[in-house]
């Protein structure tokens, strides 16, 4: 079991937006503003798009944002084209221990 | 543009040691602003932290893996490393190694490399 809970997939048309979470606990997504989200495509390399929590880094479309509420964070993709389709992965800072914690991944399927 | 390049064994036997190498190019294993370290995905599943290593040699470990676990980093050969003692089929999987600064912004992947484990 992952130690940061993702939905296993979702989907959505061309054009519009959806919204990915990920839930953590005080241990990790709650205390500290290091969240990054990354997008990997099958047979390649994960992509960073988003770090501490909202930024991205430079050359990612404006079309991510990240967000945070609580335990949980959030990524959004607006205007979905049929390229954003493929696995995106959130992760946290959890302290020193055990440092560095993954999502169990979402499947962006573009309808 | 740092780019970094996994190296070692696809094929290992149960209770062997796994030991990959990952060359880093375009920039300093030394700087330190950032954390050296591996991610691996086993099959149909998702990404899993296994360790890092600091420009100074301080490391950090999947507690899940911790006592087989080794990351170590060689500054002037600009690359670091990994160990993983009595490996079993759980732990046949892609490896990837990455820069993360900020703590967990892995902003730079190798192409990853399939270790199997297999009698």
């Amino acid at each position: 079991q992952s130690a940061l809970t993702q939905p296993a997939s979702v989907s959505g048309s061309p054009g519009q937006s959806i919204t990915i979470s990920c839930a953590g606990t005080t241990s990790d997504v709650g205390t500290y503003n290091l969240v990054s989200w990354y997008q990997h495509h099958p047979g390649k390399a994960p992509k960073l798009i988003i770090f501490e929590v909202t930024k991205r880094p430079s050359g990612v479309s404006s079309r991510f944002s990240g967000s945070k509420s609580g335990n949980s964070a959030s990524l959004t993709i607006s205007g979905l084209q049929a390229e954003d389709e493929a696995t995106y992965y959130c992760c946290s800072y959890a302290g020193l221990v055990p440092f560095a914690v993954f999502g169990g991944g979402t499947q962006l399927t573009v309808l | 543009q740092v780019q970094l390049q996994e190296s070692g064994p696809g094929l290992l036997k149960p209770s062997e040691t796994l030991s990959l190498a990952c060359s880093v190019s375009g920039g300093s294993a030394s700087s330190s602003n950032y954390y050296w370290g591996w991610v691996r995905q086993s099959p149909g599943r998702g990404l899993e932290w296994v360790g890092s290593v600091y420009y100074n040699g301080d490391t950090q470990y999947n507690p899940s893996l911790k006592s087989r676990v080794t990351v170590s980093i060689t500054t002037s050969k600009n690359q670091f490393s990994l160990k993983l003692s009595s490996v079993t089929a759980a732990d046949t999987a892609v490896y990837y190694c990455a820069r993360h600064g900020g703590a967990v912004d892995f902003d730079s992947w190798g192409r990853g490399t399939l270790v199997s484990v297999s009698s």
